[in-house]
């Protein structure tokens, strides 16, 4: 069983620099989701994927940050010009969905520092 | 806007016991709820869920009830053991979309 997966699981950069995760969905999964965590708070949406295309972007999601899913399997989260704030775990998830009630899957989550 | 609260950021329970978790929403357009565990460094791993045409949904030792009329929703776990010791996350859906999540509660299970 393959789940969701995320690569890398650590990145630690400086401050100005560009970095880029991936994340690989659950076979046949056609939404995929990424969410960001901080310290002492839940998970919170930055955007999602239904195959190819991107179908919502969060407020919090700044233009330093795009992210793609080419091919609507994989999915990659680039942010530009790192800064402090920044740093957090970013979670992927994917789901089947149909119509409602989806339960998305959630992978390791990559964990940024930006010194 | 706080649309999902966990008031309670930590709970301790001994082994064997009842836990029990709640969570206040304040979206109305939540129609389906889950709960998550998570280890620290790890992704949240899914747990239980409930759509919100019902009241209860049991699996196994895990069971969550939600009361519409109140927004309240809680999770029962029965027995507790020292491997529940996890952060619990609670999260509204609408519409199969975007997950809303708590801030998450603290489960401490002593042997």
């Amino acid at each position: 069983d393959t789940g969701v997966s995320q690569d890398p699981r650590h990145k630690i950069t400086k401050r100005g620099q560009n970095v880029t995760f991936r994340c690989d969905p659950i076979s046949e999964h056609n939404r995929l989701y990424w969410y960001r965590q901080t310290l002492g708070q839940g998970p919170e949406f930055l955007t999602y994927f239904q195959n190819e295309a991107q179908l919502e972007k969060s407020r919090l999601l700044s233009d330093r940050f795009s992210a793609e899913r080419p091919k609507g399997s994989f999915s990659t989260l680039e942010i530009q010009r790192t800064e402090q704030g920044d740093s957090a775990m970013y979670l992927c998830a994917s789901s089947r969905w149909t119509t409602v009630e989806e339960t998305q899957y959630f992978g390791p989550g990559t964990r940024l520092l930006v010194l | 806007d706080q649309q999902v609260k966990q008031n309670s950021p930590s709970l301790s329970v001994q082994e064997g016991r009842i836990s029990i978790l709640n969570c206040d929403y304040t979206n109305s357009m939540f129609d389906y709820f889950l709960w998550y565990k998570k280890y620290p460094a790890e992704g949240p791993t899914f747990l239980i869920s409930i759509s919100s045409i019902k009241d209860k949904n049991e699996d196994g030792r895990f069971t969550v009830f939600l009361n519409k009329s109140a927004k309240h929703l809680s999770l029962h776990i029965v027995p507790s053991q020292p491997g529940d010791s996890a952060v619990y996350f609670c999260a509204g859906e609408s519409s199969g979309d975007k997950l809303t999540f708590g801030t998450g509660t603290r489960l401490a299970v002593r042997p």
